[in-house]
């Protein structure tokens, strides 16, 4: 079945070092997304790639970074210069203009 | 800047009751998208209907339905016969036309079905 897979579902990581989410699909969908889930807030956009080797800064890109190699894969890099981080982060791709957006199951980050 | 609002945090209803929920968005374009997505406790985000601002018709998909009111820009969606699996957050989401690739969400109404 087609999809978008997050991984991993659950990540912790230390004050000061860098981590990556994963992100990928097979839905052959052109554009991908990167959203931050915050309590009592709706989804904010990170970054987003509408082709290859493409992406531009969504509302809160501050902190993070992106790369968008092949088509399948959209995997975004939390920084240490990110100041709050602990979030849930939903990656989600679309087809065609106009059309809803596809969700994964998400990546629950935790600073310890 | 595209706003939406939801002014609903938390709304419960007996199970197979009809229950509204209250969206209201703010645009300068004529032509744009409007969704809903549910999010379950699995916090899976699952799109539930989609309407298209030029389309006059609301939009429905089985139990679902919106009403779509362009002027007031207003978009609610009203559940009907609801059931315990509808029990989620609902978010209400706009996204404009061609070259505007973001989609805003509001901050979402948390939905109880009582059994």
């Amino acid at each position: 079945d087609g999809g978008i897979t997050q991984s991993p579902k659950y990540l912790f990581r230390k004050e000061g070092q860098n981590v990556t989410l994963s992100c990928e699909q097979n839905l052959n969908h052109d554009a991908m997304y990167w959203y931050r889930q915050d309590p009592g807030q709706g989804l904010r956009l990170i970054y987003y790639s509408q082709i290859v080797n493409d992406f531009q800064k969504g509302d809160i890109a501050e902190g993070y970074s992106v790369s968008r190699e092949k088509k399948e894969s959209f995997p975004l890099t939390v920084t240490s210069a990110q100041k709050n981080p602990t979030a849930f982060y939903l990656c989600a791709s679309r087809l065609r203009e106009g059309y809803g957006y596809t969700f994964g199951s998400g990546t629950r980050l935790t600073v310890v | 800047a595209q706003t939406v609002t939801q002014s609903q945090p938390e709304m419960s209803v007996q199970e197979a009751e009809t229950v509204t929920l209250s969206c209201t968005y703010d645009t300068s374009e004529s032509n744009y998208y409007l969704f809903w997505y549910k999010q379950p406790p699995s916090r899976q985000m699952i799109l539930v209907i989609r309407q298209e601002a030029y389309k006059q018709q609301n939009a429905t998909e089985n139990r679902f339905s919106v009403n779509f009111q362009k002027a007031a820009k207003s978009f609610s969606l009203k559940i009907s016969d609801s059931q315990l699996g509808d029990t989620a957050m609902y978010f209400c989401a706009f996204r404009g036309n061609f070259g505007n690739e973001k989609l805003t969400f509001g901050t979402g109404t948390r939905l109880t079905i009582i059994p």
